[in-house]
């Protein structure tokens, strides 16, 4: 079945990174997006980027511009999110995602559209 | 503050029907599709509808989606107390950018 597992959960100082995995099975990994979204305790989902693992091609939230980079290893297909210069604000469930693109015949292209599934989180918690 | 503007709680008695309301603008909903998540307490979340109003394999007709303009509305008819959960619609901006309503906790009394 097609299911994402991401790694365990990390504790970071402030000003420090942190990468979270995210190794996909059951499908081709290389023919859906990956989605990041995080959560922090009690608050909503929070979409942080996608990348294309085909061509590594990434969009990131104007929030985390910067910060964030979302990288691939198709060989284990596996993605990776790394965000740096951490601060308490951070502490989040870190979520993936696959992401499913469709085709808008308005647009002339296919388009970003659902995640399904999701991996199981991974906690980050910064604090000193 | 979240993009899209979701009502924070809602409630409804076993066997009942409730509707979740999703509002937008033109740059997200009017544009996009929607979709929606329910994520049970302590858990990922996972998908209950796409492109609007489908959906996806092994979700039960008692969950249906519809979309207007602007807004979407996210309906769950005989409600079940295993239905208690927060309820998330999501979409994307004019930039490709992907935007989420703020949640809506689901009680059943």
């Amino acid at each position: 079945q097609v299911q994402l597992v991401q790694s365990g959960a990390e504790v970071k100082k402030p000003g420090a990174s942190v990468k979270v995995s995210c190794k996909a099975s059951g499908y081709t990994f290389t023919s859906y997006d990956i989605n990041w979204v995080r959560q922090a305790t009690g608050q909503g989902l929070e979409w942080m980027g996608w990348m294309n693992p085909n061509s590594g091609n990434t969009g990131y939230a104007q929030k985390f511009q910067g910060r964030v980079t979302m990288t691939r290893n198709t060989s284990i297909s596996t993605a990776y999110m790394e965000l740096s210069s951490l601060r308490s604000e951070d502490t989040a469930v870190y979520y993936c995602a696959r992401g499913h693109r469709s085709y808008d015949y308005v647009w002339g292209s296919y388009r970003p559209n659902w995640f399904d599934p999701w991996g199981q989180g991974t906690l980050v918690t910064v604090s000193s | 503050q979240s993009v899209l503007t979701q009502p924070p709680s809602v409630s409804a008695a076993p066997g009942q029907k409730v509707t979740i309301s999703c509002s937008g603008s033109s740059s997200n909903i009017g544009n996009n599709y929607v979709s929606w998540y329910q994520q049970l307490p302590g858990t990922a979340p996972k998908l209950l509808i796409y492109e609007n109003n489908k959906r996806p394999s092994g979700i039960p007709d008692r969950f249906s989606g519809s979309k207007s303009g602007t807004s979407a509305t996210l309906g769950i008819t005989g409600l079940q107390t295993g239905d208690e959960a927060d309820y998330y619609c999501g979409t994307w901006d004019s930039s490709l950018r992907g935007v989420f309503g703020g949640g809506t906790k689901l009680t059943v009394l």
